[in-house]
């Protein structure tokens, strides 16, 4: 089983902040990973897939980059609606998921 | 407007049996691979099954195999997880994803989620 470990576990930060958030793979997933926004009682949403493509109607301050075992996602400005938990999927080898890190505010 | 809605869920036994629907909207199931996915609170989500857009492929994570059935009907508009000889371990919150519609590899879509709780 492919493992995704994601850092840190929890993040604050203030609005108007650039952020990056960590992923990295146990072992080469190429660019077979996407990235997903949980926020509590909402359904999950897709921000981008094949490490860096963003997914419909998600805004450009989202950016993802990365190959093989590390990968970013970036958050160019920090919006209020952004304060949530992030997931990084690799989807190379079967579906694993990282465990995810929480943007909280500062 | 494309909507994956769950249900289902619920506190039962162990060893008991559970049967999750997931009802689809704004597109054709039939067009789609579609994935369950679970999560217990505080972890990260873990995939457990998916059903190719045609139905002829079946896969199962090794934790729920031989215990658990996914099925679809296109005409119902619904997807399904059969849950058998549930144990502590599979109590969680299980999401309905909509994946690609030659593959699965990324999940565009999510359901909210129903609770599924396994204890005596």
């Amino acid at each position: 089983e492919i493992v995704m470990t994601q850092s840190p576990a929890t993040l604050s930060v203030s609005p108007g902040e650039r952020v990056t958030l960590s992923c990295r793979a146990s072992q080469s997933v190429s660019d077979n990973l996407a990235w997903y926004q949980q926020k509590p009682g909402q359904a999950s949403r897709l921000l981008i897939y094949d490490a860096s493509t963003r997914a419909t109607g998600i805004p450009a301050r989202f950016s993802g980059s990365g190959t093989g075992t590390e990968f970013t996602l970036t958050i160019s400005s920090l919006q209020s609606e952004d304060f949530a938990v992030y997931y990084c999927q690799q989807y190379n080898f079967w579906y694993t998921f990282g465990q995810g890190t929480k943007l909280e505010i500062k | 407007q494309v909507q994956l809605v769950e249900s289902g869920g619920g506190l039962v036994e162990p060893g008991g049996s559970l049967r999750l629907s997931c009802v689809v909207s704004g597109f054709t199931l039939s067009d789609f691979y579609m994935t369950w996915v679970r999560q217990v609170p505080g972890k990260g989500p873990e995939w457990i099954s998916y059903i190719s857009s045609n139905s002829k492929n079946i896969y199962y994570s090794d934790s729920v195999k031989g215990r658990f059935t996914i099925s679809k009907d296109s005409a119902r508009n619904s997807l399904y997880l059969q849950m058998n000889s549930l144990r502590a371990e599979d109590t969680a919150v299980y999401y309905c994803t909509r994946g690609g519609s030659r593959s699965l590899r990324h999940m565009d879509v999510w359901g909210r989620g129903t609770t599924v709780i396994v204890s005596s």
